[in-house]
């Protein structure tokens, strides 16, 4: 099983500040299949990029996605009120499909 | 727009059964692939179940496989899941998602799904 950590666990930032997020696999990721997500409170996640760099339709593209191999990122240019929120980071390059832990991005 | 309404939430004993159900509107139902994602209190995502547009190709993860079974009708834009010998560590939300190539593109709102005595 691919086991992704994700780091920070939470990031303290300001609105118009830039967040990056890593999301790091325990072994490289076919075809660097791996997707992010956002989770806001009290709501189911929102699919924002596959193949690690491909934006989702309808995803603000203040975020980007970058990484290769066993090193993947989210980032977003300038926070927004609405992106502080939970991310994910999902591979589907290998079964099990597996998710990371999160990454909390909160107001500072 | 694509919609996923499912069932309502439920609390069961430790070794029972409940079946949950998702339907879809907004999109081509019988070539889409669905999943079943599920997300323990306050913990992360972990994907449970999938199946192929025709129902002919499904995935169970390891932690359900042999006690949860997916399935779909199609002239009911319906998607199912059947779980059996519950336990406590199986209390979560349970997402269903319209899967998109082992990514869940659209989810519905969750069913809270609680395991206890």
């Amino acid at each position: 099983e691919i086991v992704l950590t994700q780091s920070p666990g939470t990031l303290s930032l300001s609105p118009g500040e830039r967040a990056t997020l890593s999301c790091r696999a325990s072994q490289s990721v076919n075809n660097n299949y791996v997707a992010w997500y956002q989770q806001r409170p009290g709501q189911p996640p929102k699919f924002l990029i596959y193949a690690a760099s491909t934006r989702a339709t309808g995803t603000p593209d203040r975020f980007s996605g970058s990484g290769s191999g066993t090193d993947f990122f989210l980032t977003i240019s300038r926070l927004e009120p609405e992106d502080f929120a939970v991310y994910f980071c999902q591979q589907y390059g290998r079964s099990p499909l597996t998710f990371g832990g999160g990454t909390k991005v909160e107001i500072k | 727009e694509v919609q996923l309404a499912q069932s309502g939430a439920a609390l069961v004993r430790p070794g029972g059964s409940l079946r949950l159900s998702c339907v879809a509107a907004g999109f081509d139902f019988s070539d889409s692939a669905m999943c079943w994602v599920r997300q323990a209190p306050g913990k992360g995502l972990e994907w449970v179940s999938g199946i192929s547009g025709s129902g002919g190709s499904v995935y169970s993860a390891p932690s359900v496989r042999g006690r949860f079974t997916i399935s779909r009708d199609n002239s009911k834009n319906t998607v199912f899941l059947q779980m059996d010998s519950l336990r406590a560590d199986d209390t979560a939300v349970y997402y269903c998602a319209k899967d998109g190539g082992s990514v869940a593109e659209y989810w519905g709102h969750g069913t809270l799904v609680t395991v206890s005595s």
